[in-house]
């Protein structure tokens, strides 16, 4: 299968740790994004990358997050000194260029206690 | 915030056809129409997208309206692995990012 794959499916943690995730877009996708869901939302823009630049960051980014595609193909989320509040789904995506299709991958679910 | 509005809910017979109604009122001329659904605890799965024309996949179809200011997507012979939640979604065609709203949560019952 050649879909997005997404590394750790679920990560526990506790506060105050530090959390590192990984996606693998589609081969060839240029673009790759990052999304958060909460329980009962639907998932939210965090940022996204064209090639290895990082183009756009939501104000939800905040200084404790940071992300990085370095070679243009698969792309890491970190989060810094974890808080309760960061509990939540990470999505990724990626498409072939702006106005096509993203495809999501299986997230990575992270409870922080 | 999200620039969609979808009924919160909605329940289809298994069999029958599901449709699931959009507005996208304040739609810009090169924003396309998106349709996502995700079952529980998996990533959404794309389902079919449109910019002005009704299109047709394996999946279902999706039917626009002239003015563009509403869309209904349509599960022509829904089955009980078709509950989930719908997400219609407009996006630009040069940041490519998807605004998601609250989405409509089918139920298909036997």
């Amino acid at each position: 299968d050649t879909g997005v794959s997404q590394d750790p499916r679920h990560k526990i943690t506790k506060r105050g740790q530090n959390v590192t995730f990984r996606c693998d877009p589609i081969s060839e996708h240029n673009r790759l994004y990052w999304y958060r869901q909460t329980l009962g939302q639907g998932p939210e823009f965090l940022t996204y990358f064209q090639n290895e630049a990082q183009l756009e960051k939501s104000r939800l980014l905040s200084d404790r997050f940071s992300a990085e595609r370095p070679k243009g193909s698969f792309s890491t989320l970190e989060i810094q000194r974890t808080e309760q509040g960061d509990s939540a789904m990470y999505l990724c995506a990626s498409s072939s260029w702006g106005a096509d299709t993203q495809y999501f991958g299986p997230g990575t679910r992270l409870t922080v206690l | 915030d999200a620039k969609t509005t979808q009924p919160p809910s909605m329940d289809c017979a298994e069999g029958r056809a599901a449709n699931l109604p959009c507005n996208h009122s304040t739609i810009s001329g090169n924003e396309y129409v998106y349709w996502y659904r995700q079952i529980h605890s998996q990533g959404p799965q794309y389902i079919i997208h449109g910019l002005k024309n009704n299109e047709t996949n394996e999946m279902a179809s999706l039917i626009i309206t002239e003015d563009r200011k509403s869309s209904t997507l349509i599960l022509p012979h829904a089955t009980l692995r078709d509950t989930a939640v719908y997400y219609c979604i407009v996006s630009a065609s040069n940041t490519g990012k998807l605004i998601f709203g609250q989405g409509t949560t089918l139920q298909v019952k036997p």
